[in-house]
């Protein structure tokens, strides 16, 4: 079972090229993410859905966009990418929980190592 | 702003000795708390987790408190081993779907 899925795992870009990063899971979760981790700065949130054709903003949406046509997929989208991107993007999901326990326990992918130089 | 906080950004323990990281959080809204492992070149990975109603959660040699007045949390690993070494985040979850994580402990086990 292959969980959470993100490609690619690397890419180098140019200031003002424009990527995709693809996030897929198999779970049937209702909720997505995407985080950002830097060092110092943990991770940071940067948008998220909480079902098809829905998306909102998290901690860092600026620079970013992002996409929820099918259940299973996340893309994450930089317009005009810059330095400042550079980071580790993390995808993760989730099952929509009513309750206290259960609720966001996230399963993460293994990460995509984005520069921009 | 950060709402969630682990100060001590690297720690150190022999092998066989209690592991304590600790968490302090901003936010009152916060009503759910949960610890992430990470290891190298990996994603972050479910270790524990506590509902603002307890104040303790135990599994295995894992055991999270939970100080709602003092607004931190702790996790305790015991025995500490060294496949324990990894970076440890903690993250909260309030009224709201997202869950916001701290800045992460990197815990070193040595023999």
């Amino acid at each position: 079972n292959a969980g959470v899925t993100q490609t690619p795992k690397f890419r180098v870009l140019k200031t003002g090229q424009s990527m995709t990063l693809l996030c897929a899971q198999d779970m049937n979760h209702e909720y997505m993410y995407w985080y950002r981790q830097d060092p110092g700065m943990g991770l940071r949130l940067i948008h998220y859905s909480v079902g098809e054709g829905t998306t909102a903003k998290g901690e860092v949406p600026d620079g970013y966009n992002v996409s929820r046509l099918k259940k299973q997929n996340f893309l994450l989208g930089l317009e005009s990418a810059a330095p400042s991107q550079t980071s580790v993007y993390f995808c993760a999901s989730s099952y929509f929980s009513q309750g206290a326990f259960g609720a966001n326990v996230l399963t993460f992918g293994a990460g995509s190592r984005l520069t921009v130089l | 702003d950060q709402q969630v906080k682990q100060n001590s950004p690297s720690l150190s323990v022999q092998e066989g000795r209690i592991s304590i990281l600790n968490c302090d959080y901003t936010n009152s809204m916060f009503d759910y708390f949960l610890w992430y492992k990470k290891y190298p070149a990996e994603g972050p990975t479910f270790l524990i987790s506590i509902s603002s109603i307890k104040d303790k959660n135990e599994d295995g040699r894992f055991t999270v408190f939970l100080n709602k007045s003092a607004k931190h949390l702790s996790l305790h690993i015991v025995p500490s081993q060294p496949g324990d070494s990894a970076v440890y985040f903690c993250a909260a979850k309030g009224n709201t779907d997202k869950l916001i994580f701290g800045t992460g402990t990197r815990l070193q086990v040595f023999p």
